[in-house]
């Protein structure tokens, strides 16, 4: 079953953390990206890689934290640095030669406590 | 700068009216711009693009680039409908990401 695979769908953490959430695609996608959802908001672009070994920030990139060492895996670190962790993430992928049709993961969403 | 936005956050219609999701956008040059929906309990996915001209389940969206705008139409509303839809432009930069507005939620009632 092709897709992306996002984990843990539920995560509670205390402050202070750190955290990391797994993405992983099975679609032979080059490029990665990391949103952030939260209500009245929209979807914010935190970190994208378009190739293994590479990655950039998006739009609000501090406090988090990512790696891009396989084709198929991009997890994010949700340092203790995030102030206002609390969220929805979401991680999404696409072909190179993007069309702008992204595939996206079922959701991460992390708890603060 | 590059902006989308969806001025409302809720829309509430009933099933076999005309629908209209408002999206607007702030870009210099030729722009590329999508329509994703989230319903409940399933993943965000596309439902159309401006460029392909498609219509997708009863939705159309049309270009307007004099208004800056890309209202989602569909002449008549069904329960299944009832969704999260977001208005996206594809950046000239930062790997062609997408902008996504905040984000429209639609209701339809019986």
């Amino acid at each position: 079953d092709g897709g992306i695979t996002q984990s843990p769908k539920y995560l509670f953490r205390k402050e202070g953390q750190n955290v990391t959430l797994s993405c992983e695609q099975n679609l032979n996608h080059d490029a990665m990206y990391w949103y952030r959802q939260d209500p009245g908001q929209g979807l914010r672009l935190i970190y994208y890689s378009q190739i293994v070994n590479d990655f950039q920030k998006g739009d609000i990139a501090e406090g988090y934290s990512v790696s891009r060492e396989k084709k198929e895996s991009f997890p994010l670190t949700v340092t203790s640095a995030q102030k206002n962790p609390t969220a929805f993430y979401l991680c999404a992928s696409t072909l190179q030669g993007y069309t702008g049709e992204l595939f996206f993961g079922e959701g991460s969403r992390l708890t603060v406590l | 700068a590059q902006r989308v936005t969806q001025p409302e956050k809720l829309l509430s219609v009933f099933k076999g009216a005309p629908v209209e999701l408002k999206c607007n956008y702030s870009y210099s040059g030729s722009p590329e711009l999508f329509w994703y929906v989230q319903y409940s309990r399933q993943r965000l996915q596309l439902l159309l693009r401006h460029i392909s001209r498609e219509s997708i389940k009863g939705f159309t969206a049309d270009l307007n680039k004099g208004e800056t705008s890309f209202h989602l139409k569909k002449p008549f509303a069904q329960e299944e409908d009832s969704a999260m839809y977001y208005c996206a432009l594809k950046g000239y930069n930062q790997g062609g990401k997408l902008i996504f507005g905040q984000g429209t939620e639609l209701s339809v009632k019986p």
